[in-house]
């Protein structure tokens, strides 16, 4: 598999589960990053988590990072429908900060 | 909030024609970057840029491509002589720092080439 790639590749909740997306990367970073898109559209940038830090809260998101397994997971809590979206991970390399993208989760959050 | 713009947002150009794609990064911010993704497929770092210079660029970013940034607000990707695989959505980012910082994009060109 290739630096930064997520797991599942599509998940469906209903609105008010949690959803659990899980990142794995091959070399060592300096950082996570957390991107949400909606369809088609630009990335907003959702969360940071730096090598030396094991979990993040940013209102309902949670991510954790895993250095020894070289995973991350972001979990979103209480889905909403308008959370329904694809999710990236991407890894932060080198001295540019060059971002290293996942393919993508798509959620879908039913009503 | 400053966030990162992006003109346009849907471009069509013919083969072999020069295209300008247009960002105005956050104010604030030091650190360029593009990115593109082809449809379907994962989001690609093309190069980064810094104090009027590249960073550093990818296999990706060949003689075709070239950045500038002509003026303290503007940064530009230029795409020499467009061919039909360089049809992708082109993403501009700006961060403050380099290293452990956040990158914000912006909304993206969708570049058709026809």
């Amino acid at each position: 598999s290739q630096q930064g790639e997520e797991d599942p590749q599509a998940l469906s909740i209903q609105e008010g589960e949690n959803a659990t997306m899980n990142c794995s990367y091959k070399t060592s970073i300096n950082n996570l990053q957390w991107y949400r898109q909606n369809s088609g559209r630009g990335l907003v940038h959702l969360i940071l988590i730096r090598s030396n830090e094991r979990e993040k809260h940013s209102g309902r998101l949670r991510v954790t990072l895993d250095t020894s397994k070289k995973s991350s997971s972001l979990l979103i809590t209480a889905s909403r429908a308008a959370d329904t979206a694809s999710y990236f991970c991407a890894s932060g390399t080198g001295a540019n900060s060059k971002l290293t993208f996942g393919k993508g989760i798509t959620l879908s959050v039913r009503p | 909030e400053p966030e990162v713009t992006q003109t346009p947002s849907h471009q069509v150009t013919q083969m072999g024609q020069e295209v300008i794609l247009r960002c105005v990064p956050i104010s604030n911010h030091l650190y360029f970057y593009w990115y593109r993704q082809i449809l379907g497929q994962k989001v690609e770092f093309l190069v980064s840029f810094y104090n009027n210079e590249i960073s550093e660029k990818s296999e990706i970013f060949d003689d075709q491509f070239s950045v500038e940034r002509p003026d303290g607000s503007n940064f530009t990707l230029k795409i020499r002589s467009t061919k039909l695989e360089d049809s992708a959505m082109y993403f501009c980012a700006s961060s403050l720092y380099q290293g452990n910082t956040e990158a914000f994009f912006g909304q993206g060109t969708r570049l058709t080439v026809v």
